[in-house]
């Protein structure tokens, strides 16, 4: 089975900052991997996805993410921290059983943005 | 197009009953998924549906149930409920075809069960 884990459970950082989520693959195959953002009393909503068609993938909001095979990593980042970026952010990988298939999601990384 | 309608966003059982929850998904998709979300286990996949059949199931006990209708639509139904099952309740659907489909995620149901 495949899985996420992503690095910190907590992460803060100053308006204007760089943004950097962390997120590690476990796959056997070449992964479908997502990230998504939640915020608060709200559901998931996507931010990007990888399919293999670029390494680099570039995300709504100013995100995006690269995927580094070597690494088994999918790090999410963004140049500028603002405000409205406070949330928590999950990053997935899309799975296939026996029984099909199903998204799998990390533990979240909750980002504050300081003023 | 509309997206993913989870009903009712908010209710407060209490221990012993049951509840069902309602999931319409987006408009020509035939997967829903169910998500227990809790601040100590996460994002927990519980089932999904694909055209009225139940294709995935996670680790929950038998008190954990779904269902599919015709036209996409899924309940899920929760009986016999524990202070632990209180959660926000996610429903996703995509078009349920082939891998690295892309989930879309309703707004939730949060239960409090007292």
């Amino acid at each position: 089975a495949q899985s996420v884990t992503q690095l910190g459970s907590h992460v803060s950082v100053s308006e204007g900052a760089l943004v950097l989520l962390r997120c590690n693959y476990s796959s056997s195959v070449p992964p479908y991997l997502f990230w998504y953002v939640q915020y608060p009393n709200q559901g998931l909503q996507l931010l990007l996805k990888y399919t293999s068609a670029a390494t680099l993938v570039k995300g709504i909001n100013g995100f995006e993410a690269e995927f580094k095979k070597s690494e088994t990593s999918f790090h999410l980042t963004k140049p500028s921290a603002h405000m409205s970026d406070a949330a928590e952010y999950f990053c997935a990988v899309s799975d296939q059983d026996t029984g099909g298939f199903k998204t799998i999601f990390g533990a979240g990384t909750r980002l504050f943005v300081k003023a | 197009k509309a997206g993913v309608t989870q009903t009712p966003r908010y209710l407060i059982k209490t221990r012993g009953q049951q509840v069902t929850l309602s999931c319409s998904p987006i408009s020509g998709h035939r997967s829903v998924s169910w998500y227990q979300q809790t601040p100590g286990q996460g994002l927990q996949f519980l089932f999904e549906y694909f055209s009225e059949t139940q294709r995935n199931k996670g680790n929950f006990p038998g008190r954990f149930s779904g269902r599919q209708f015709s036209n996409s639509r899924s309940e899920m139904n929760v009986s016999t409920l524990e202070l632990g099952d209180s959660a926000l309740y996610l429903c996703a659907s995509s078009s349920g075809q082939g891998s690295g489909n892309t989930i879309y995620f309703g707004e939730g149901s949060w239960l409090t069960v007292v």
